[in-house]
Formats: structure tokens, sequence, C-alpha cells
């Protein structure tokens, strides 16, 4: 079947811009994650989904970064007036339950560059 | 605070040759340990991971890892390398009570040379 897709593939956007990312989870998986990587700080969580609730937004770095997740699937992570320290790829990944020992599917990514 | 360290940003075997790539981590809780690998300009792709039961645990790709409490260490081993090996892998835990996010380890290129 289908997995995690991610849209677009590659940004590229001027400083102070506003971007949105887009991520389709496996059909059926209740929770979504939004994970950063980046040279300088490796992978890290930004957000968590179950259903189209956040119970955990810890890993967002400001408030300049939300997110939403609407119908129990399709995810959209939205940064305001980006900033370089922004650019890094953004990875989306799902999983059925969001039990701690649920194998998480990851998409191919979003790589953002802020110019 | 619960962590993961993997030691060896860069590791460099021979093809044949064992590989043997470190993952230690700290938590005063149960921990869930999984290890993923990334192909070049691809996603997270899981090789395998331990919750509970038998403590070595069989992943795609002939690779397998040991949980060793005793140590914090899930250290990731494969017999034989193969040049389609060559990849980062990361080591990665969620915790018992700490939510089911992944914490990373920083990852650990792999490079196999004829």
């Amino acid at each position: 079947g289908a997995g995690v897709s991610q849209s677009p593939s590659n940004k590229v956007t001027e400083k102070g811009k506003d971007v949105e990312l887009r991520c389709d989870p496996i059909s059926g998986h209740t929770a979504l994650y939004w994970y950063r990587q980046s040279l300088g700080q490796g992978l890290e969580f930004l957000i968590y989904f179950q259903g189209n609730s956040a119970p955990d937004k810890s890993g967002l770095p400001s408030d300049r970064f939300s997110a939403e997740r609407t119908g129990g699937s399709v995810s959209t992570l939205t940064i305001q007036r980006t900033q370089q320290e922004d650019s890094a790829v953004y990875l989306c990944a799902s999983s059925p339950s969001g039990d701690g020992w649920d194998e998480q599917f990851f998409g191919p990514g979003t790589r953002l560059t802020v110019l | 605070a619960q962590s993961v360290t993997q030691l060896g940003s860069h590791v460099s075997v021979s093809e044949g040759a064992l590989v043997l790539l470190r993952c230690n981590y700290s938590s005063s809780v149960p921990p869930y340990l999984f290890w993923y690998v990334q192909y070049p300009n691809q996603g997270l792709q899981l090789l395998l991971k331990y919750t509970t039961g038998a403590t070595l645990v069989k992943g795609i790709n002939g690779f397998e890892a040991e949980f060793k409490k005793s140590e914090t260490s899930f250290h990731l081993t494969k017999p034989s390398a193969h040049m389609s090996d060559a990849a980062e892998y990361f080591c990665a835990v969620t915790f018992t009570g700490g939510g089911n996010k992944l914490t990373f380890g920083t990852g650990t290129q792999l490079k196999v040379e004829l």
C-alpha cells in the first residue's frame, strides 16, 4: 500500500516568508509526527498528533511554528516569517496507534531552504 | 534526562567484514529501542526494534541487535558487510511513560569499501 507522502519535496523561500508543508499519512494510522533533520541539531521531534489533537507540542522551536491535522488524516506544518536557521529537512511519520512500541513510518521529507 | 548516544559518527568497514554500530541510552524507565537506516535522499526505514521479550532482535537485511540492560546498550551488528549497506544509521528510543516521540542519536555514517 501507499506509504507516507510529503509535499513539496523541495521548497526554497526567502527570509520572512511563510511556508506550508504537507503530510499525508498511511491510511488508518491515528498517530502522526513531525521531526526536523538538520546538520547542527540532528533529528529532533517537533509535534505529535493523535487523531486531530496534538497532545505533545514540546518540540516546536518557537511560536512561528504551528501545525494542524484535519479529518484524522492530512497534516500541515506552517512556519511563519521563516529564518535561515529554519533550513532543514522536515520529516513526517505515522504509526497505527501511537503506542511507544509502534513502528513509525517515515515519509521522504521536505527539504526547506531559506535564503 | 533521557538520551541516546551513538559512538562514532563515521564507521568504515571492508566488504565482507563485521559491522558493529554502537548505541547507548540513558533512562530511568524501561526503553523501547529502535534502529533506523537512511539511504541517500530517502526517508528513514526501520531495521529492527526491541520492545519486550527476547533481547536479541533480528531485523531486515541481516542486521541484528542485542538489548543489554546492565550495559544500557543496543548495539547493531551484521556479520558480513555488503556495499549496499552504505547508509546512515540512527539509534532511537521511546520510553515507558514518556510518550511516544522518538529520541534519536546523532547517527553513524557507514562506509563499505572494496
